[in-house]
């Protein structure tokens, strides 16, 4: 499959707690880019950290990329219960082209 | 900032009809255009790139003359389902592209088909 691997596939926690979640991908890319998406709606994004970059930091986002390891973790500091929603990492190949990861569904309870 | 508009945002058509999908930037011409299919808590899978005045190119595995798309203007791009059947009930979300170096992608809201 294209599609890069997210874990976990589903992520439930308190409100006030961090969430982490991982991507790992197979080819070399152009950079990597986070997105959100609340149930049923059009995708929102959160950030973008190029092949070159290793950390980025965001408001309560601090997104990391090891292109040895093929992987990128997305990390949201203090959640919210606002937070809850699909998280999905994308991969961007020549010409523009998205490949998503299987994403993420987080849950924050308050 | 860049705004994407879909529209319809939801239709229920019969089988065998033919829907279309329409991708507008609203406030920047878009030299690309991209459209994806979204099975429920499934991932995006991108379906087709389209450039203005251009052939689109499918991903493996989508019928080109199942999804038709056209790509008439910079800032229009449609997606038409021909011959409908349920199994293509699904989300389709289209992006804009502007080249500014790296292909940022601006989503639309999503077009929510459902095949009776």
């Amino acid at each position: 499959s294209q599609q890069g691997e997210e874990d976990p596939q589903a992520l439930s926690i308190q409100e006030g707690e961090n969430a982490t979640m991982n991507c790992s991908y197979k080819t070399s890319i152009n950079n990597l880019q986070w997105y959100r998406q609340n149930s049923g709606r059009g995708l929102v994004h959160l950030i973008l950290i190029r092949s070159n970059e290793r950390e980025k930091h965001s408001g309560r986002l601090r997104v990391t990329l090891d292109t040895s390891k093929k992987s990128s973790s997305l990390l949201i500091t203090a959640s919210r219960a606002a937070d809850t929603a699909s998280y999905f990492c994308a991969t961007e190949r020549p010409g523009g082209k998205l490949i998503f990861g299987q994403g993420t569904e987080l849950s924050v309870k308050p | 900032g860049a705004v994407v508009s879909q529209h319809p945002s939801r239709v229920i058509c019969k089988s065998g009809t033919s829907v279309k999908i329409e991708c507008r930037s609203l406030d920047f011409q878009a030299t690309t255009m991209f459209w994806y299919r979204q099975f429920p808590k499934k991932s995006l899978m991108l379906m087709a790139t389209s450039n203005e005045g251009s052939k689109a190119t499918y991903e493996q595995g989508v019928e080109k003359d199942k999804f038709l798309i056209n790509h008439a203007s910079l800032t229009l791009s449609t997606l038409t389902v021909t011959s409908a059947h349920p199994e293509d009930s699904s989300f389709y979300i289209c992006s804009a592209s502007v080249m500014s170096g790296s292909y940022e992608q601006y989503f639309g809201p999503g077009t929510r088909l459902t095949v009776t």
